[in-house]
C-alpha cells in the first residue's frame, strides 16, 4: 500500500473523446509524475510536475495536459483521444523531483479508446 | 528508442533457488538504477536501487550488481519464495536537472516462482 490513489479504476472512451484522470499523492509529496504503461511494455514517462508547475515532459504530444492541486491531488487531461491511447495510466508521487527521490507508484487507471 | 533492455520477458525458478534477472541500458548519462516489482491490478513497488558510484547493493534477500564499463545490472533474488512472482521492471534515471523525475523503464520480466 503505496498510499497514492487513482480514479477511476477503468474507463472505456470513444475516438476523438476526451478525458480526465485523477491521482492523490501520499501526504507531503510534492512532486506527481505521469506514466503510460502499453500492454506488454514498461512505463513510458509523460511528464512530472511540482509545486503546480509542469516541470519535465517525455515524448508526448500537447494533447497530453496535467494539473496538480495544493491538496496533493493531480489529473491527467487527455484531448482528441486516439485508439493507440489505449494503455494503464500511472501516476507516481515524490517527495521532491530528483532522480534519487523515490516514487510511489498508484494503482492505475485502465483506459479502453474504441 | 528503449534506452533500457530486459530480454527476458519471462522467467520460471524454483523455490529456494536463486531468481537472476538482467538489465542492459544504452544511455552512458545514466547514473541512478532502480528495480520495481509488479503484481497485477497493483501499480509499480520500489524494491532496490543502485547508484553508478557502487558495484552491488544488498537488501535482505535482493542484491543489485551494476557493470558500468557493460551498461548491464542484474537482480539476485536468493532464495526465490512464492510471494516474489510477479514482473519485475528494471528503471534508470539521471541527475541531469532536465531528466529529473524521468525514469526509463525497461518491458519487464515476469518471473513465476513454483513450489
Amino acid at each position: 500500500e503505496t498510499g497514492v490513489t487513482q480514479s477511476p479504476t477503468h474507463l472505456i472512451k470513444t475516438r476523438g473523446q476526451q478525458v480526465t484522470l485523477r491521482c492523490s499523492s501520499q501526504s507531503g509529496h510534492n512532486t506527481v509524475s505521469w506514466y503510460q504503461q502499453a500492454l506488454g511494455q514498461g512505463p513510458q514517462f509523460i511528464f512530472q510536475y511540482y509545486r503546480e508547475e509542469e516541470n519535465g515532459r517525455g515524448n508526448f504530444p500537447p494533447r497530453f495536459s496535467g494539473l496538480q492541486f495544493p491538496n496533493y491531488s493531480s489529473e491527467l487531461n487527455v484531448n482528441a483521444l486516439e485508439l493507440d491511447d489505449s494503455a494503464l495510466y500511472l501516476c507516481a508521487s515524490s517527495k521532491g523531483q530528483g532522480a534519487r527521490e523515490t516514487q510511489y507508484f498508484g494503482p492505475g487507471t485502465r483506459l479502453l479508446v474504441l | 528508442d528503449q534506452q533500457v533492455k530486459q530480454n527476458s520477458p519471462s522467467l520460471s525458478v524454483q523455490e529456494g533457488r536463486i531468481s537472476i534477472l538482467n538489465c542492459d541500458y544504452t544511455n552512458s548519462m545514466f547514473d541512478y538504477f532502480l528495480w520495481y516489482k509488479k503484481y497485477p491490478a497493483e501499480g509499480p513497488t520500489f524494491l532496490i536501487s543502485i547508484s553508478s558510484i557502487k558495484d552491488k547493493n544488498e537488501d535482505g534477500r535482493f542484491t543489485v550488481f551494476l557493470n558500468k564499463s557493460a551498461k548491464h545490472l542484474s537482480l539476485h533474488i536468493v532464495p526465490s519464495q512464492p510471494g516474489d512472482s510477479a514482473v519485475y521492471f528494471c528503471a534508470a534515471s539521471s541527475d541531469l536537472t532536465s531528466s529529473w523525475g524521468k525514469l526509463q523503464f525497461g518491458a519487464g520480466t515476469q518471473v513465476v516462482v513454483t513450489p
